[in-house]
């Protein structure tokens, strides 16, 4: 059964920093990956979706990783803005389903 | 485009009522999510519909649970009758493919006393 898992839970930086969201998967069998950003009281907001014949995928200041063989995924956030403070949330497809199973997030903020 | 529209956005009831939400999917859209987010569970598939049918209801919690699919702009999921535990956002999710980027709507925050 596939598992996702966020590390850490919850992360508060300067802003400026360059940081390193992390999410782990057990079972490498994938269609693709997402990463989401949720705001407090609303839905969720695609940010990258990576295949599995992926290894990386970027947009503006973010760019995702992944790592199939070891189950892992980073989301790079370059030069953080307060703006950015937000609940990031990875979801994993494995292959031969269309369900995402979701991480449970890593609630980032980001001080002035 | 105006996005997954979601209704209503909030949704305060009595246990044992009727509670019915409602979702318009983007147009062109062919598949379309339903899930619940909570504190203790995070967010969970409760069914899928793709071209309006029904493909797995399989995380759909209980009988008291039910969504349908009339066309393809409209979606709704109904609990009946509704208990203190089903308090969690709702959200509704579209995709112009059956595996691809899901596109989320603001949610239903449902409280149930």
């Amino acid at each position: 059964k596939q598992e996702v898992t966020q590390i850490p839970a919850a992360l508060s930086v300067p802003e400026g920093e360059n940081l390193v969201l992390n999410c782990s998967f057990t079972d490498s069998a994938i269609y693709n990956l997402q990463w989401f950003r949720q705001d407090p009281g609303k839905g969720l907001t695609s940010l990258l979706l990576i295949q599995s014949s992926q290894r990386e995928q970027t947009s503006g200041r973010l760019n995702a990783s992944l790592d199939k063989s070891s189950g892992r995924s980073t989301l790079y956030i370059a030069a953080s803005q307060p703006g950015d403070s937000a609940t990031y949330l990875c979801a994993v497809c494995p292959s031969g389903t269309y369900k995402y199973i979701f991480g449970t997030g890593t609630r980032l903020k980001v001080l002035a | 485009d105006a996005g997954v529209i979601q209704s209503p956005r909030h949704e305060v009831t009595e246990m044992g009522q009727e509670v019915t939400l409602r979702c318009k999917p983007i147009s062109g859209h062919n598949s379309l999510f339903w899930y619940r987010q909570t504190m203790m569970r995070g967010l969970e598939l409760l069914i899928y519909f793709n071209n309006n049918v029904p493909i797995d209801d399989s995380g759909m919690p209980e009988d008291r649970f039910s969504a349908k699919m009339p066309n393809a702009s409209f979606s709704t999921l109904k609990i009946q009758p509704s208990e203190p535990r089903d308090s969690a956002v709702y959200f509704c999710a579209s995709s112009p493919l059956q595996i691809g980027e899901q596109y989320f709507g603001p949610g239903t925050r449902l409280t149930v006393t």
